[in-house]
């Protein structure tokens, strides 16, 4: 069975400060990656997927099929930035169907 | 455009009753999925739906249950509850089950 894992709950950088959120998973067919945050008091959204290859919002994120991993990076975080962070996979069968991480806490200090 | 709506918002009910919650999907979208988030579950994956068929279903208990109508909006029930089945219920729609999914702002049931 496919799994994420976000092995950290918390991360806390101060702002201006370089971030990494990992995300490592297991599945056995081709996944489709997925990053997704939940500013307080706001609905859970999509902030990028892998396929898309684009920046949002400044974060990047490169699948990596050898290390089985889709860590999300910042060069420089900004407080607006402080959320939940979810990674999630998608199955073959489409991405209705997503396996979520547990979710990191990104808190950015001034 | 009006987002995802679901209600109750909030619900209170007693271990061994049966609870219904609903999903109004963005309009346009077919696809409807449900998410039970709890602390230490995480986000985990009910069922989803595509003009109205069960396209996949996760690994719940049958004493969940959904179904979708034809105008796309969506329900599920939970019947003979459990302490257990206290969590947040997420509902998303998408306009095609490749699409990106658009979150509703969940119901949070209570179950004592």
């Amino acid at each position: 069975a496919q799994r994420v894992t976000q092995p950290e709950k918390l991360l806390s950088v101060f702002k201006g400060a370089p971030v990494e959120l990992k995300c490592n998973y297991s599945y056995s067919g081709s996944p489709e990656l997925f990053w997704y945050v939940q500013y307080s008091r706001q609905r859970l959204q999509l902030l990028l997927r892998h396929i898309s290859r684009e920046s949002i919002k400044g974060f990047t994120a490169d699948l990596n099929k050898g290390e089985t991993s889709f860590h999300l990076k910042k060069p420089f975080a900004q407080e607006e930035d402080s959320a939940m962070y979810y990674c999630a996979l998608a199955e073959n069968s489409g991405y209705s169907t997503l396996t979520f991480g547990k979710g990191t806490m990104l808190l950015v200090s001034p | 455009k009006a987002g995802v709506t679901q209600t109750p918002r909030y619900l209170i009910k007693t271990r061994g009753q049966q609870v219904t919650l609903s999903c109004s999907p963005i309009s346009g979208h077919r696809s409807v999925s449900w998410y039970q988030q709890t602390p230490g579950q995480g986000l985990q994956f009910l069922f989803e739906y595509f003009s109205e068929t069960q396209r996949n279903k996760g690994n719940f208990p049958g004493r969940f249950s959904g179904r979708q109508f034809s105008n796309s909006r969506s329900e599920m029930n939970v019947s003979t509850l459990e302490l257990g089945d206290s969590a947040l219920y997420l509902c998303a729609s998408s306009l095609a089950p490749t699409g990106e999914l658009f979150f509703g702002e969940g119901s949070r049931l209570t179950v004592l």
